[in-house]
């Protein structure tokens, strides 16, 4: 019954190493997306595909990059990480960009601890 | 810029009083209003959405209100439960698919 899903749930890793986070969603949705959540709750989008294709990507550090193998799977890769990449990443998805009803459904997060 | 804020970072309440979450948006463009609920340990959650061409909507014990000529969105909850208890989210969308989430009000509900 899970919507949107994310492995892992927690990730600690060191400095420098590199990383992924798989998302997933059974929504049957076109569009998905990556969010950063700081330590003061804050939200941004990092990135948008829709049916596999980038439609946004806000001024991330080119060591973060998605990867859409198929429209129910957006996985984040992250080189060389950095203490600043600790947050909390979240996926989401929606039926489709420009629909004027937008609802995004939010996946559980991924704690991501970098030291 | 970007600019989606809350007026008040925390809310405290007493249980079974109506709670006023409120959220001053900064683009004039934008068009489409939602609030979503995030609870500890969990991804935000949809709460109730407006579109521009409304000033209020109502959803189950919560309404929406939005006054476009101040740029002002809040969030009303009526007979406020302790599972209220979340942060609360306002985000608008200027263009379709990209939504600007404002920093968040944590509220509170006393028993």
């Amino acid at each position: 019954d899970t919507a949107v899903s994310q492995t892992p749930k927690y990730l600690v890793t060191q400095m420098g190493n590199d990383k992924s986070i798989k998302c997933e969603q059974n929504l049957g949705h076109d569009t998905m997306y990556w969010y950063k959540q700081d330590s003061k709750k804050f939200l941004k989008i990092m990135f948008s595909y829709n049916n596999k294709e980038l439609i946004i990507n806000e001024t991330v550090p080119n060591r973060f990059s998605p990867k859409s193998p198929d429209k129910a799977h957006l996985n984040l890769h992250i080189n060389s990480l950095e203490l600043g990449d600790s947050a909390v990443y979240f996926c989401a998805s929606s039926l489709a960009t420009g629909d004027l009803r937008n609802e995004q459904f939010f996946g559980p997060g991924t704690r991501l601890t970098v030291l | 810029g970007e600019n989606v804020g809350l007026h008040l970072p925390t809310l405290s309440v007493q249980e079974g009083d109506n709670s006023i979450i409120n959220c001053a948006y900064s683009n004039s463009a934008s068009d489409y209003f939602i609030w979503y609920k995030q609870e500890s340990g969990k991804g935000p959650q949809f709460i109730i959405d407006i579109r521009s061409n409304m000033d209020k909507r109502q959803g189950q014990r919560v309404t929406v209100l939005l006054n476009k000529t101040v740029k002002h969105l809040s969030l009303q909850i009526a007979a406020t439960q302790p599972g209220d208890s979340a942060v609360y989210f306002c985000a608008e969308s200027p263009q379709g698919g990209k939504l600007i989430f404002g920093q968040g009000t944590e509220l509170s509900v006393k028993p």
